[in-house]
């Protein structure tokens, strides 16, 4: 399986924009970047997903380098309910068996300070 | 969206005993999946239920001690067999649904064995 490397942790201050970076040097052709988060004491939710072009939706924006060697989810404006663990995951474009399965990493725990 | 309901939330067991988990889906999904957090750690997927077949079960993971049932396409339950405190986890439940097959997670079953 591809992988992904993230920083342990971050911090944000509540109201600013929040870059949260992913390496994944060996991303094949057929791999979309997917993110999730796991709000404390909660199932993780999807965040966004992208495969070349940057994407927008309501949550976040999602950054894809030119080479699709690195990621980065930006959060416009954190606040408090944003604290979370921050998983980005490469998940083949073939949905179907367990090729779409999502592997997690440990992904990066964001706090946000009031 | 998929709305996932997991049952129980929480026990508390005694080592040697078994423990089954019920997930609800609030609507048809073909493919079912199962999910452990341990203490302080990513998820791992245990394995993929999909209706009127044998669940397929991930390296690490085998049937006698984590059965699986899936009688129709809104429901699955995992059983923890003959449990030791090493399967104290979070348990959850998780659908693919849409035309992204995005992934939803159920809220999860918290287990603490003694």
């Amino acid at each position: 399986d591809a992988k992904t490397t993230q920083p342990n942790s971050m911090e944000s201050n509540e109201e600013e924009p929040v870059h949260l970076p992913c390496n994944h040097s060996t991303i094949s052709g057929t791999d979309y970047i997917h993110w999730y988060r796991q709000l404390p004491s909660q199932g993780p939710e999807y965040v966004i997903h992208g495969l070349t072009s940057n994407v927008n939706n309501r949550m976040a924006s999602l950054a894809i380098a030119e080479d699709r060697k690195s990621s980065t989810l930006i959060l416009h404006r954190a606040t408090l309910r944003d604290a979370a663990v921050y998983y980005c995951i490469l998940r083949s474009r073939d949905y179907g068996g367990s090729q779409g399965n999502l592997i997690f990493g440990k992904g990066t725990k964001l706090s946000v300070k009031p | 969206s998929a709305v996932i309901s997991q049952k129980p939330s929480r026990d508390i067991c005694q080592r040697g005993t078994s423990l089954t988990i019920q997930c609800q889906v609030d609507s048809q999904v073909t493919m079912m999946f199962w999910y452990r957090q341990q203490p302080g750690q990513s998820l791992t997927l245990i394995a993929t239920a999909n209706q009127g077949s044998e669940a397929t079960y991930e390296s690490g993971f085998v049937i006698d001690k984590f059965p699986i049932s899936r009688p129709n396409l809104t429901f699955s339950t995992l059983t923890v067999s003959n449990m030791s405190p090493e399967d104290s986890s979070i348990y959850l439940c998780s659908v693919r649904r849409g035309p992204s097959e995005t992934q939803y997670f159920g809220p999860g079953t918290r287990l603490l064995v003694l």
